[in-house]
């Protein structure tokens, strides 16, 4: 069964627009990870948030996460026509504090229009 | 350095086949995990090995098995095939299970169940 849930479930935006994804989940977690994935092909890793973190930077990527609330957003800045592709929150349960098991959410499809 | 490899790409199987997924894990990197990916439940934790060792193992029928060699390639085995396995395999590895790590995932082999 999937962790959370991703919200919006579906982003259409102009290029150079900033596009904000947020992703709930509902256990307690070791750290939360954004990943991108274009039609057919496999999950590329954005970036990783620990739990005892609140924000984090990569590039035009900014994430937030609120374990109060157990939510977590992403931030891309000055989209890009290739930012167009299906994004995914996943969280490693803090109950297997040694295990390899992400739980995913459902994904936000993000489209960039030139 | 080379990513997670995972053959073949493309798959068409009939009801009651069996089929064997291959992934070779970066080098160095002992962790293997798989992942099934379906429109109707997204991305689903099958599971984890490490060191030859399954680990961690999702919530699947055991007609879904696997296992890890000593050079730390690993496959996945579907017995009797069903039509709801039509899937995105996804395979993932990192350099073992512990601590807070990015998974690196493969493009994935799609199978098709006719």
């Amino acid at each position: 069964s999937q962790q959370g849930e991703e919200d919006p479930q579906a982003l259409s935006i102009q290029e150079g627009e900033n596009a904000t994804m947020n992703c709930s989940y509902k256990t307690s977690i070791n750290n939360l990870q954004w990943y991108r994935q274009n039609s057919g092909r496999g999950l590329v890793h954005l970036i990783l948030i620990r739990s005892n973190e609140r924000e984090k930077h990569s590039g035009r990527l900014r994430v937030t996460l609120d374990t109060s609330k157990k939510s977590s957003s992403l931030l891309i800045t000055a989209s890009r026509a290739a930012d167009t592709a299906s994004y995914f929150c996943a969280t490693d349960d803090s109950a297997r504090a040694a295990g390899n098991k992400l739980t995913f959410g459902g994904g936000t499809r993000v489209l960039v229009k030139p | 350095k080379a990513g997670v490899t995972q053959t073949p790409r493309y798959l068409i199987k009939t009801r009651g086949q069996q089929v064997t997924l291959s992934c070779s894990p970066i080098s160095g990197h002992r962790s293997v995990s798989w992942y099934q990916q379906t429109p109707g439940q997204g991305l689903q934790f099958l599971f984890e090995y490490f060191s030859e060792t399954q680990r961690n193992k999702g919530n699947f029928p055991g007609r879904f098995s696997g296992r890890q060699f000593s050079n730390s390639r690993s496959e996945m085995n579907v017995s009797t095939l069903e039509l709801g396995d039509s899937a995105l395999y996804l395979c993932a590895s990192r350099p073992s299970p512990e601590g807070s790590q990015p998974q690196h995932f493969g493009d994935g082999t799609r199978l098709s169940i006719l």
